[in-house]
């Protein structure tokens, strides 16, 4: 089974603070993908990795940063955390075929609050 | 642009009952289409997907039809039951980027026993 594990559940942190969200997948998947999830909004792409070291903005990739330095790790950095990033983050991997989709798989989320 | 719209919920049956989750989507071409289901305290994880016009898709008894006559895939179950309570999503792949998926706002269901 594919599994895809996050650093976290649930985290607590002060606005202006640097937070770091990790997500390890072990399929080997080419793509990574950081979401957050708010009621009555879905799912929101916040970035996007193909490949170790690329990478490709979401929808909303305002106040957030990535890095891919391994290909079963990826990481959400928010540089200066604010009260609007309080919300459920969700990672996921899938394959890369090109102009195919395949099947996402994600891990069990962080719902982070900032105060 | 790329876009999914689904019904409001919170959506609220009694066990046995018959279920529908209208979905509807706006995009180029002939998207793929998926249902994501995300039960409490977990991740989502896929329950169906079709890939070209008039395809079915199914699991677990849930079904969805790909129309491209009236841009839809709505979901159905015959006959529920309380274990099926969980938010459920449609979801798009659009033809240019399919790596990456657009989510409708998700249907929250309960089920009563």
């Amino acid at each position: 089974d594919v599994k895809v594990t996050q650093s976290s559940r649930y985290l607590v942190k002060r606005t202006g603070e640097k937070v770091f969200l990790e997500c390890v997948q072990d399929m080997d998947h080419e793509n990574m993908f950081w979401y957050r999830q708010d009621p009555g909004l879905g799912l929101r792409l916040i970035y996007f990795s193909y490949d170790v070291k690329m990478k490709e903005k979401g929808d909303i990739p305002e106040g957030y940063s990535v890095s891919r330095e391994k290909k079963e790790r990826f990481s959400l950095i928010l540089e200066s955390a604010s009260t609007n990033q309080t919300s459920m983050y969700l990672c996921a991997s899938s394959l890369w075929a090109g102009d195919r989709p395949y099947e996402q798989y994600f891990g069990p989320g962080t719902r982070l609050t900032v105060t | 642009g790329n876009s999914v719209t689904q019904m409001e919920g919170p959506v609220t049956l009694s066990e046995e009952a018959f279920l529908t989750i209208n979905c509807t989507y706006t995009a180029t071409g002939y998207p793929s289409l998926f249902w994501y289901v995300q039960y409490p305290g977990e991740g989502l994880q896929l329950l169906l997907k079709a890939t070209k016009a008039d395809d079915k898709g199914s699991n677990k008894g849930f079904e969805a039809t790909y129309r491209k006559e009236t841009t839809s895939f709505h979901l159905e179950k015959g006959s529920v039951q309380v274990s099926d309570s969980a938010v459920y999503f449609c979801a798009l792949s659009p033809i240019q980027g399919a790596q990456k998926l657009v989510f409708g706002q998700g249907t929250r269901l309960t089920i009563n026993p």
